[in-house]
């Protein structure tokens, strides 16, 4: 089976920078991707790490380090409009398995 | 217009009742999939279907059922509804050799 670690919350203030860590045990890997959801919303795709290493989209990066079976998803200047949830999930045969998401709140 | 539709958007029903709910996709996409989500547990998957003949159980598909009536369209449906199905109801959809998924805008589920 899959299973994924996430913070379930996380503050940061407002132009600061903020990483939201994802552990991950899984049977099989494709790869490491990011979701974002505001309150109310649908999940929206942010970025995805088939590789080690660090993936950059604007503000936003994400990380991959599969001897780790460890990814981060990090932003930069933060703003308000940052506030959300944010979901790790794991690629895998057939599926892919969600984190249970962390609520970032981004503070003035 | 959006590439995911989902209806209802909101529903409230009364426990023992037949629901089902709709997904439609304009995306070209072979593969589906329902989600359930819960405060604090993330995005569960009930079931997922690859092509028109193609349905699999997720893992927490007891107490649902899907249909999946063509490449575009595939339907979740509780028998019987009980409370404790009270949720928001995801699809979504992928293109097979990819991981992004695409979501419809949810379905508010309220089982009274």
């Amino acid at each position: 089976g899959q299973s994924l670690e996430q913070p379930s919350e996380v503050t940061a203030v407002e132009g600061a920078i903020v990483q939201i860590n994802c552990t991950y045990q899984t049977s099989g890997f494709y790869g490491l991707s990011w979701y974002q959801q505001h309150d109310g919303g649908a999940p929206t795709f942010l970025s995805y790490n088939a590789l080690d290493g660090l993936e950059e989209t604007g503000r936003f990066s994400s990380f991959l380090s599969r001897s780790d079976s460890y990814g981060y998803l990090l932003l930069q200047e933060l703003q308000m409009k940052d506030s959300a949830s944010y979901f790790c999930a794991v690629g895998g045969y057939q599926k892919v398995t969600f984190g249970t998401g962390t609520k970032l709140q981004v503070i003035p | 217009d959006a590439d995911v539709t989902q209806t209802p958007r909101n529903r409230i029903t009364k426990t023992g009742k037949r629901i089902m709910l709709e997904c439609s996709q304009t995306k070209g996409h072979d593969r589906m999939y329902w989600y359930r989500q819960d405060p604090g547990l993330g995005l569960r998957l009930i079931y997922y279907s690859f092509d028109v003949k193609d349905i699999n159980k997720g893992e927490i598909s007891d107490g649902y059922s899907v249909s999946r009536q063509a490449q575009a369209k595939f339907s979740l449906s509780l028998e019987s509804a009980i409370p404790n199905q009270t949720a928001l109801y995801f699809c979504a959809t992928n293109q097979g050799g990819t991981d992004t998924q695409y979501f419809g805008p949810g379905t508010r589920l309220t089982v009274l």
